[in-house]
């Protein structure tokens, strides 16, 4: 079964980078699939931030372009979340997916990240 | 980018009851190749959201038929009949016809 699992510091400091790791098992990340970070803010509000493609391709949100790269490393099935010059405005639930068209059968958890001083 | 307008934005429904939720977008969701690519997904509190129905009317693999989706264009509807208590939770409309994809506000679903 596939299942993707999201690691990271759930406290950053202003300014700083929030990185995220999310780990896929049962599937590996170059066969298919666009793989997504999507986050949740307090309240309702869902964003999607961007995908990093079976291909190596990248496709960034461009409210977020010039802050967010995402990038992979596939000796470790993994692939990353950076953001950087973060703000209070980056807290929220960060999700990690795998999609096509936004049909996104497979999530983790969520990690919970709080932007504070 | 494209704006998903759901409505309402909660709802009280009794057990056993329909609830319908809307969402309209500020552009056609109608792709270049022919297809809508808006979909419909559900989180349930403490967990992450599930899908429930792709391209408006295709039910995932292991939802009930009590879900059902319509519509075109810029126009669609999530029915939920003979609601029960696993539906509660918050219900988000999600387009992905044009970049960048784009979710609705969400709806939330209480049960009575």
């Amino acid at each position: 079964e596939i299942q993707l699992q999201e690691s990271g510091p759930g406290l950053v400091k202003p300014s700083q980078s929030l990185s995220l790791t999310c780990s896929v098992t049962g599937y590996t990340i170059t066969s298919g699939y666009d793989w997504s970070w999507i986050r949740k803010f307090p309240g309702n509000k869902m964003e999607w931030m961007g995908y990093i493609s079976y291909s190596g391709s990248t496709n960034y949100n461009p409210s977020l372009k010039s802050r967010i790269s995402i990038t992979r490393d596939t000796s470790k099935n993994q692939f990353f979340l950076q953001l950087n010059s973060v703000t209070t405005e980056d807290t929220a639930t960060y999700y990690c997916a795998r999609d096509t068209m936004g049909i996104t059968r497979y999530w983790g958890q969520g990690v919970m990240v709080t932007v504070s001083s | 980018d494209v704006v998903l307008t759901q409505t309402p934005v909660s709802l009280l429904i009794s057990l056993g009851g329909q609830a319908s939720i809307s969402c309209r977008s500020s552009q056609s969701l109608v792709h270049s190749n022919g297809n809508t690519y808006l979909h419909w997904y559900l989180q349930k509190p403490g967990q992450s959201p599930q899908l429930l129905i792709y391209q408006v009317s295709n039910r995932f693999s292991g939802i009930p038929d009590r879900f059902s989706g319509s519509g075109s264009g810029t126009d669609f509807t999530l029915k939920i009949s003979r609601v029960e208590p696993e539906d509660l939770g918050v219900y988000y409309c999600l387009q992905r016809t044009h970049n960048p994809l784009t979710f609705g506000s969400g709806t939330k679903l209480e049960i009575k």
